[in-house]
């Protein structure tokens, strides 16, 4: 399968805890994104990486919310203290830095908060 | 401010043709999307159009651009039960592609 893959495809966690996804993107791909959806809500961005560097940031990622892409590959989301509010499913996507037809998406990260 | 909006819900029947209106607010828009999500699953996406255009057509999908009224529309034609799903426009401002997105239409199926 050479998709955007994400894990855990669901994750149950008590508020206060610490949460962290995974996403692979597609091989070839050195553009990373991070982006949040709520139930009957569209995608809302979180972040961006280019290769390994983060370029940009959105306000809604606040400062429990940290992403890395240590070697321009793989790419980590953690979520610290979780609130119910986090309750979301949590989409990667990958894309490439000319190719403006190459935005693909993960199944995504269902994270519910109780 | 940036913002994408679109109807809430669809139905047709089976074999007339689907049309999903989009409408979008910045003029600096450089590409428009159609992503297509089914229930649990992540975001496919269908097809794009550049700000540049007016009309692209990809076998039963043709999407429609006006960009003096801010209007995008994406038809299916011969609209089958696996095109159930929500359908959503997004809008991308600047080289990053940093998407803008609706809060997509709900596409229903009659038999």
């Amino acid at each position: 399968d050479t998709g955007v893959s994400q894990d855990p495809r669901h994750k149950i966690t008590k508020r206060g805890q610490n949460v962290t996804f995974r996403c692979d993107p597609i091989s070839e791909h050195n553009r990373l994104y991070w982006y949040r959806q709520t139930l009957g809500q569209g995608p809302e961005f979180l972040t961006y990486f280019q290769n390994e560097a983060q370029l940009e940031k959105s306000r809604l990622l606040s400062d429990r919310f940290s992403a890395e892409r240590p070697k321009g590959s793989f790419s980590t989301l953690e979520i610290q203290r979780t609130e119910q509010g986090d309750s979301a499913m949590y989409l990667c996507a990958s894309s490439s830095a000319t190719g403006v037809d190459t935005i693909y998406f993960g199944e995504g990260s269902w994270l519910t908060v109780v | 401010g940036e913002d994408v909006e679109q109807s809430l819900f669809l139905s047709v029947r089976e074999g007339d043709s689907s049309v999903i209106n989009c409408t979008y607010t910045d003029s600096s828009s450089t590409y428009l999307y159609w992503y297509k999500q089914e229930p649990g699953a992540g975001l496919q996406l269908l097809t794009y159009i550049f700000s540049n255009m007016d009309m692209k057509q990809d076998q039963r999908l043709t999407v429609l651009l006006n960009k003096k009224d801010k209007h995008l529309s994406l038809r299916i034609a011969d609209t089958q039960t696996g095109d159930s799903a929500i359908y959503f426009c997004a809008e991308s401002l600047d080289s990053n592609y940093q998407l803008i997105w609706g809060a997509g239409t709900k596409l229903i199926i009659k038999p």
